[in-house]
């Protein structure tokens, strides 16, 4: 199975930091990559699919990028409605794999 | 739209059995490869499982947990996908998500879930 491994766990920031969470693959997946928000009690959104796009509707303030088989998430200014917890998703292989989340909070 | 509703959760005694349905609308059901993904309560996401459309072969796959226990299937004149849970275990409790993929790309719609207690 592909290990993802997300980094950091949990993250404190201020509103109008620059935020950033990875995820490391333990073998070559491409870009086949996703990264979701989770608010407590609801769903997972998606934000960034296939590492770098994304999703309609979603503020411009997110973006994902790869260097090999590192991910990375990025909120260039935190925003409040930001705080939740995020998670990457691999679907290159099967079983698909999430890594572990981070938790977000502000400061 | 894309509305995906799970449906079949509740309180199961160990040992016990449950069948959840996602009944989808908002797309094509018959061409969306859908799947199975679970949270136990203050955990993360863990996949469960998938089926692809039939036009692809209709093949299914499950995470080991789930391997001789579990059954995805799927109704495309219905609009509904299953999950029939066997067997089940404390740790099985979680809250069960359907998702789907219909546009070729990593694009993904998800449920609300639904949660299943396993606890006697």
């Amino acid at each position: 199975d592909i290990q993802m491994t997300q980094s950091p766990s949990s993250l404190s920031a201020s509103v109008g930091d620059r935020v950033t969470i990875t995820c490391q693959a333990s073998q070559d997946i491409s870009n086949y990559l996703n990264w979701y928000q989770q608010k407590p009690g609801k769903a997972p959104k998606l934000l960034i699919y296939d590492a770098f796009n994304l999703e309609t509707g979603v503020p411009s303030r997110f973006s994902g990028s790869r260097s090999g088989t590192d991910f990375t998430f990025t909120i260039s200014s935190l925003q409040p409605e930001d705080i939740a917890t995020y998670y990457c998703l691999q679907y290159n292989n099967l079983p698909n794999t999430f890594g572990q989340g981070t938790k977000l909070e502000i400061k | 739209e894309v509305q995906l509703v799970e449906s079949g959760g509740g309180l199961v005694t160990p040992g016990g059995s449950v069948r959840l349905s996602c009944a989808a609308s908002g797309f094509t059901f018959s061409s969306g490869w859908m799947r199975w993904v679970r949270q136990a309560p203050g955990k993360g996401l863990e996949w469960v499982g998938r089926i692809i459309s039939k036009t692809h072969g209709g093949t299914i796959d499950y995470a080991a947990p789930a391997k001789g226990r579990f059954t995805i299937s799927r109704d495309d004149s219905e609009n509904t996908l299953y999950l029939q849970m066997n067997s089940l275990k404390t740790e099985d409790t979680a809250v069960y998500y359907c998702t789907t993929s219909y546009s070729g790309d990593g694009r993904d719609h998800w449920g609300q879930g639904t949660l299943v207690t396993v606890s006697s």
